[in-house]
């Protein structure tokens, strides 16, 4: 079945450091790939996504790369802010033509950015 | 224009009692899923419902039931409860096939 690995956390960086969280994943046929955030005590919000190899998602200074070679969706950050603490979720669809199908994430990142 | 909605946001409940979750879908959207996430855990997918009927279903035993009313809301039905179920409780709905909105969740805690 699908599954979904991400780095092992917690991730604690200072305030204009670069992040990286890794995100590797298995899967049949061609999965969309998600990262999805969830601040304290909310529920998840879509940061971005990518349906089909080699596509970049981004939003909000984040970017990850679709990479069907080495099954992975790496989250970077350039320069991260106190604002973005949060834990971050890795997570894949079955198929680009199935988006709304069930989702399986990983274990998640929790990211804490101090000044 | 709302998003999605659940209730409650909070509840306890005792060991082998019965609870129901509510979610309304966000505006337009007529596909509603549920998943449940443990303290430090990923999200587990629930079941999926689609046009009231259960379109796809997760590793969950058949303590967990669930429903979706014509107007594309949707109830989680958990009976005999166990401690393990206490978790944050996530609906999420989407227009058919694509991209998911979710819920700030129903914090289930069974003592």
């Amino acid at each position: 079945g699908n599954s979904v690995t991400q780095m092992e956390g917690p991730v604690t960086l200072s305030e204009e450091a670069f992040l990286t969280i890794n995100c590797t994943y298995t899967a049949t046929g061609y999965p969309s790939l998600f990262w999805y955030v969830q601040y304290p005590g909310e529920g998840l919000q879509l940061l971005l996504k990518a349906t089909k190899a080699d596509d970049k998602g981004s939003n909000k200074g984040f970017e990850a790369t679709y990479r069907k070679e080495t099954t992975s969706f790496h989250l970077e950050k350039g320069s991260v802010q106190v604002s973005d603490s949060a834990v971050y979720f890795c997570a894949l669809s079955d198929s680009w033509e199935t988006s709304g199908s069930r989702l399986t994430f990983g274990e998640g990142t929790q990211l804490t950015v101090n000044p | 224009d709302a998003g999605v909605t659940q209730s409650p946001t909070h509840l306890i409940k005792t060991r082998g009692q019965q609870v129901t979750l509510r979610c309304s879908p966000k505006s337009g959207h007529d596909t509603v899923s549920w998943y449940q996430q443990a303290l430090g855990q990923g999200p587990q997918f629930i079941f999926q419902y689609y046009e009231e009927e259960e379109r796809q279903r997760g590793n969950f035993p058949d303590r967990f039931s669930g429903h979706q009313f014509p107007n594309y809301s949707s109830e989680l039905n958990v009976n005999a409860l166990l401690l393990g179920d206490s978790a944050l409780y996530l609906c999420a709905s989407s227009f058919g096939v694509h991209e998911q909105y979710f819920g700030p969740g129903t914090r289930l805690t069974v003592t």
